[in-house]
């Protein structure tokens, strides 16, 4: 089964609004979370991430909240802009028996319409 | 500047047919990846390698095989090139520690499988 899981595959934010975009996951072992974004034809890159020994990461506009007994991560995007449209790819890691992977979700596709 | 770069960036094969994605880094990191991304599955991982000379199987391996002939060079080979093998591919690096590591992905390579 999806080990993370995405259910939005998409949402719509008003510039300046706030974009919230959740995780779910499944494996108690995952101790590292992630935030990638990916614009159409191009690489994803790292936006932010946490490991587990804190709830909250913040750095400018953007806010990892991870909560570790519902198996939730969500990013909140503050004073969203036209140029935070993109796909919003989360994932989550850990050492499983010598082998490390990290794990994607399927991805949020996110418009902020002006 | 982190770099990974993929050969080729798109290609046609045909059914049954041997294909070769390739993938070097210049990033000097012990770890390297190849997702596939699948609309509705985000990324999901298929072979990876934290030293030359080995490769680990990920969580879709099956019609795939790899090889890590050096510390920059990472492949992924696919022998009978199926239909269900359509997708776009990514490599990665990340420094040692893998899965806690940022991911530094290629610009992709698109395969289509005819």
């Amino acid at each position: 089964g999806q080990q993370v899981k995405q259910s939005s595959p998409s949402l719509t934010v008003q510039e300046g609004g706030i974009s919230i975009l959740n995780c779910d996951y499944e494996n108690d072992m995952f101790d590292y979370f992630a935030w990638y974004k990916k614009y159409p034809d191009n690489s994803p890159t790292l936006l932010i991430s946490v490991r587990s020994n804190v709830d909250k990461r913040e750095d400018g506009r953007l806010t990892v909240f991870l909560n570790k007994s519902g198996k939730h991560f969500s990013l909140h995007i503050t004073a969203s802009q036209p140029e935070d449209t993109a796909v919003y790819l989360c994932a989550a890691g850990a050492n499983q028996g010598g082998s490390a992977k990290l794990i994607f979700g399927e991805g949020t596709k996110l418009t902020v319409s002006s | 500047e982190a770099a990974v770069t993929q050969s080729p960036r798109s290609k046609v094969a045909v059914t049954g047919g041997k294909v070769t994605l390739s993938c070097h880094q210049t990033n000097n990191h012990d770890y390297m990846y190849w997702y596939r991304q699948d609309t509705g599955h985000g990324l999901r991982l298929i072979h990876y390698s934290y030293v030359a000379d080995s490769t680990e199987k990920g969580d879709i391996p099956d019609g795939y095989k790899a090889s890590r002939p050096s510390q920059e060079n990472f492949s992924l080979i696919l022998e009978l090139a199926s239909l269900s093998q359509t997708a776009v591919y990514f490599c990665a690096s990340s420094e040692a520690g893998g899965y806690t590591g940022q991911l530094y992905f290629g610009e992709g390579s698109k395969l289509t499988v005819l």
